[in-house]
This record gives structure tokens, C-alpha cells and sequence, in this order.
């Protein structure tokens, strides 16, 4: 069973708009999450993450929120770039062990 | 250079067929992690190794076996290769905290017929 999940596999903004990707998880032991971005052929990079003991962490154009009795965390861009375009994934761990990934979606910003 | 780098980069191989995957690092990590991404599914983790003698089972370590040789060094193992372990497979390290930040190797694609 799928314990994070992006049911959203694309999504497309214009320049200069917000983006907003949206992570939901079942397991309510998971303290941290994480947010990487995939360019094709290259592997996932980090973007930004944030623990359970906060309800945003910003970086730049990055935020993230977190809901914790929703369980719910989204990433907001602000302002949107064309460099932006890329897949998506977010992932959670309750032990530091093992990170559960979501399916990732993938954001095309249109110039 | 990179600092996470993976071997073969993409490979195709016959049903039955012994095949490893390597990974190599220098970043100084002691933490190392083989991922598979299939279409869909996101990254599901396979092994982990904490240091040299700490080795665990991931989600889906079922037809994988695995082998840390350095530090630097862990390599992914499909002993009798079959279809449905066609996929792209990433290496990723990080350091002691797991709080840090996970660095990818570029990924392998294993095809198998």
C-alpha cells in the first residue's frame, strides 16, 4: 500500500504564477518530510524538507506547509521558472530508515 | 566529477541472467541506499547499509542481494534476472543524521527480456 501519494502526476502553471504540488500520507508516524526534483536523465536532487514540529519551512522561492492532522504537505513556488520544470517527489520516514517516495508529479511552467 | 556515480548506466540482459549493478561514492557517507522507480510507483527502497557491516532490507528486497565493499562502494546484485525487474535504479547517500540530505546517483537502466 501506497503510504504517500501524489494523485496529481502533472501540472502545469505559467511563468511568474505559483505552483502548487500536493504530497498526502497515511502513516501518522512520519516526522519528516522531503521534497526533490528530477530533471530526465539525472537522478533526484534535494529541494527542501521540514519536521514535524513545524508547519512551514521556506527557502527562497520554496515553501512548504505541513498538515499534520490532515496529513498533508504541499510545496509552493513562487514565482514559477521555465528551470522548474521537472518531476516532483515528496517523501516521508518515521525512523530515519527507510524514506516512502510519492509517485512524483510533473510540473511544466510555460513561458 | 560526481560524487555519486552508478554502473552500467544502461544495460539490457536475458531472463535468468547474474547481473550487478554498482555505485560508488565520494562523498565520505557512510549511509548508502539502492532505489527502483517504475512508472507510477515513485522510488521504492531495495537495501540500505549504514556503515560496511550494517546491511538492512528496504520495501522490495525479494530477488535483490546486495554487497557494501567500501565505504565508497555498494553494489546491487539481481541474482536470476526476470521481467518485471525491468526499471530505473538509483544509488543514494547520505550522512550519519537522517535528517541528511539524500544524494542520488544518476540511475541505471536495466531492461530485461
Amino acid at each position: 500500500d501506497q503510504q504517500v501519494k501524489q494523485n496529481s502526476p502533472s501540472l502545469s502553471v505559467q511563468e511568474g504564477r505559483i505552483s502548487i504540488l500536493n504530497c498526502d500520507y497515511t502513516n501518522s508516524m512520519f516526522d519528516y518530510f522531503l521534497w526533490y526534483k528530477k530533471y530526465p536523465a539525472e537522478g533526484p536532487t534535494f529541494l527542501i524538507s521540514i519536521s514535524s514540529i513545524k508547519d512551514k519551512n521556506e527557502d527562497g522561492r520554496f515553501t512548504v506547509f505541513l498538515n499534520k492532522s490532515a496529513k498533508h504537505l504541499s510545496l509552493h513556488i513562487v514565482p514559477s521558472q521555465p528551470g522548474d520544470s521537472a518531476v516532483y517527489f515528496c517523501a516521508a520516514s518515521d525512523d530515519g530508515n527507510q524514506f516512502y517516495f510519492g509517485t512524483g508529479t510533473s510540473l511544466t511552467v510555460i513561458p | 566529477d560526481a560524487d555519486v556515480t552508478q554502473t552500467p548506466r544502461n544495460r539490457i540482459t536475458k531472463t535468468g541472467k547474474r547481473i550487478m549493478l554498482e555505485c560508488s561514492q565520494t562523498k565520505g557517507h557512510d549511509r548508502m541506499y539502492w532505489y527502483r522507480q517504475d512508472p507510477g510507483l515513485g522510488l521504492q527502497l531495495i537495501y540500505y547499509s549504514f556503515d560496511v557491516k550494517d546491511i538492512n532490507k528496504g520495501e522490495i528486497s525479494d530477488g535483490y542481494s546486495v554487497s557494501r565493499q567500501a565505504q565508497a562502494k555498494f553494489s546491487l546484485s539481481l541474482e536470476s534476472a526476470i521481467p518485471n525487474q525491468t526499471a530505473l535504479y538509483f544509488c543514494a547517500t547520505s550522512d550519519d543524521r537522517y535528517t541528511d540530505t539524500q544524494y542520488f546517483g544518476p540511475g541505471t537502466r536495466l531492461t530485461v527480456l
